[in-house]
C-alpha cells in the first residue's frame, strides 16, 4: 500500500521569505501522481499543484513549485515570497493505479507567515 | 454553482441518532469520494465511487457507515446510530480524471 510522510507537523516562515514543506512518499507504482493541498482555516480543501511520475520538469504554478526527486521518492513544495494568507494547513497527497483509487493523504503541516 | 456542494453545513444530533450527509458533485465527475477528519488531523479516505463500478467502500470504520450515489450524480452518506467518535468534519470530492480530486465545504458533524 502507498504510503505518505509529511515529517513537519508545523511551520513557521517570515513574510516574503521562501519556505520548503516536506514530502515522501513509498510506492512500487511506476506511474503516480503527486498532489498538494491548502486547508486554511475555513476548512475548504484548494488544490494547489500535481506532479505526474514521468514529468521531465518539477511543476510550477506560480509562488507554488514542487521540487521532485523521484528517485529519492519525495516532493517537497517550495512556496516562494511568503504571504500571510499562506498560513494554513498543507497537505501532500498520492494517487496511483493499484490499490485504492483514491487520493492518499499525508498528515499535514501547518504553516504559519510571520509579518 | 459550479463546484461540489454538501449540506448540511453543520449538523449537531445526539448519540443514538442516525444522520444523512449530501454530496452534489460537480457536472460530469464521474469519481466521487467521501474523507472523514478529525479536529487537528488528516483526512481518512471512506468509500469511492467510479461510475457504474462497484464502490470501494474499504475506508468505511463500521458497518454503521454507508453510501450511495444515485443516477451517478449526488451521493448520501449515512451514519446510524451515531457516537461521539463519530464527531468530525466529513469532506466530499469529485473529480473527472480519477486522480486531482475537487473538495467541497464539508459537514462538521457534532454527536452529543
Amino acid at each position: 500500500a502507498q504510503k505518505i510522510t509529511q515529517t513537519q507537523p508545523g511551520m513557521f516562515v517570515q513574510e516574503k521569505e521562501a519556505v520548503t514543506l516536506d514530502c515522501t512518499y513509498d510506492t512500487s507504482d511506476q506511474s503516480y501522481g503527486l498532489f498538494w493541498y491548502k486547508q486554511p482555516s475555513s476548512g475548504e480543501m484548494i488544490f494547489l499543484i500535481y506532479q505526474g511520475s514521468y514529468d521531465e520538469q518539477n511543476a510550477t504554478e506560480g509562488r507554488y513549485s514542487l521540487n521532485f526527486q523521484k528517485a529519492r521518492k519525495s516532493a517537497n513544495l517550495v512556496i516562494s515570497a511568503s504571504q500571510l494568507g499562506d498560513s494554513a494547513m498543507y497537505f501532500c497527497a498520492f494517487f496511483g493505479p493499484t490499490g485504492r483509487r483514491a487520493l492518499t493523504f499525508g498528515s499535514g503541516t501547518r504553516l504559519q507567515v510571520q509579518p | 454553482g459550479a463546484g461540489v456542494s454538501q449540506s448540511p453545513s453543520n449538523k449537531v444530533t445526539e448519540k443514538g441518532k442516525d444522520v444523512e450527509l449530501r454530496c452534489d458533485p460537480i457536472s460530469g465527475h464521474t469519481a466521487l469520494y467521501w474523507y472523514r477528519q478529525s479536529l487537528g488531523q488528516g483526512l481518512e479516505f471512506l468509500i469511492y465511487f467510479q461510475g457504474n463500478s462497484a464502490p470501494d467502500k474499504s475506508g468505511l470504520p463500521s458497518d454503521r457507515f454507508s453510501a450511495e450515489r444515485t443516477g451517478g450524480s449526488v451521493s448520501t452518506l449515512t451514519i446510524q446510530r451515531t457516537q461521539q467518535e463519530d464527531s468530525a468534519v466529513y469532506l466530499c470530492a469529485s473529480s473527472y480524471t480519477g486522480a486531482e480530486a475537487f473538495f467541497g465545504q464539508g459537514t462538521r458533524l457534532t454527536v452529543v
